[in-house]
């Protein structure tokens, strides 16, 4: 099955500044790879998805990168809020329709 | 829509009884999915159903663990008896033919 690696596991930076989550996964078969946010108590939410036929994609202040051959993507958030501080996890979907996570990444976004 | 409906939010039961968790997924989607969520294991798929039928159970971790889904609109995650290992957050999901999968607002289940 497929094996979704995350890392770092926590990440703290200043307001203002960028902050980078790496995954990689093993299943070249895998095609869509979302990512979620996941706040205190909270379910966890949608906020990007990039499929294999693309190699970025953006929006607003958080983007995704994706390298086809050598299996990883990475989420990328610009000019970090507050708001931003959460659980963060990759995916990866293989072609039995099963979503495998990665550990996830607790970011805090010192003000 | 109302998204993925979870119920009970919270359930504290003691070792030995039944649980019974509850989930009625977004009107459309085909696909359903029942997740488990620990800080030691992280978000564990448990079973998933297409079409209400189940497809893959192999993350169910024992016998203890069965789930239903008798049609497109509710299922069902039965824990008998419950252990207190079993403790966690549990999260129901769906989507359906465009990938995106959405979670519920989860069951918070502590076995004492």
């Amino acid at each position: 099955g497929e094996n979704v690696e995350q890392h770092p596991s926590t990440l703290s930076v200043q307001e203002g500044d960028s902050a980078v989550i790496k995954c990689t996964y093993s299943d070249s078969a895998s095609n869509y790879f979302p990512w979620y946010k996941q706040e205190l108590g909270k379910r966890p939410q949608l906020i990007i998805d990039i499929r294999s036929n693309v190699g970025e994609k953006k929006d607003q202040r958080i983007a995704v990168t994706l390298n086809k051959t050598a299996k990883h993507f990475s989420l990328h958030i610009t000019e970090t809020q507050p708001e931003d501080s959460a659980v963060y996890f990759c995916a990866a979907l293989s072609n039995d329709y099963k979503l495998s996570f990665g550990a996830g990444t607790t970011v805090t976004v010192r003000a | 829509d109302a998204g993925v409906i979870q119920s009970p939010r919270h359930e504290v039961t003691e070792m030995g009884q039944e649980v019974t968790l509850r989930c009625k997924p977004i009107s459309g989607h085909d696909y359903l999915f029942w997740y488990r969520q620990t800080m030691m294991r992280g978000l564990e798929l448990l079973i998933y159903f297409n079409n209400n039928v189940p497809i893959d159970d192999s993350g169910m971790p024992e016998d203890r663990f069965s789930a239903k889904m008798p049609n497109a609109s509710f299922s069902t995650l039965k824990i008998q008896p419950s252990e207190p290992r079993d403790s966690a957050v549990y999260f129901c999901a769906s989507r359906n033919y465009n990938e995106k999968l959405f979670f519920g607002s989860g069951t918070q289940l502590s076995v004492l």
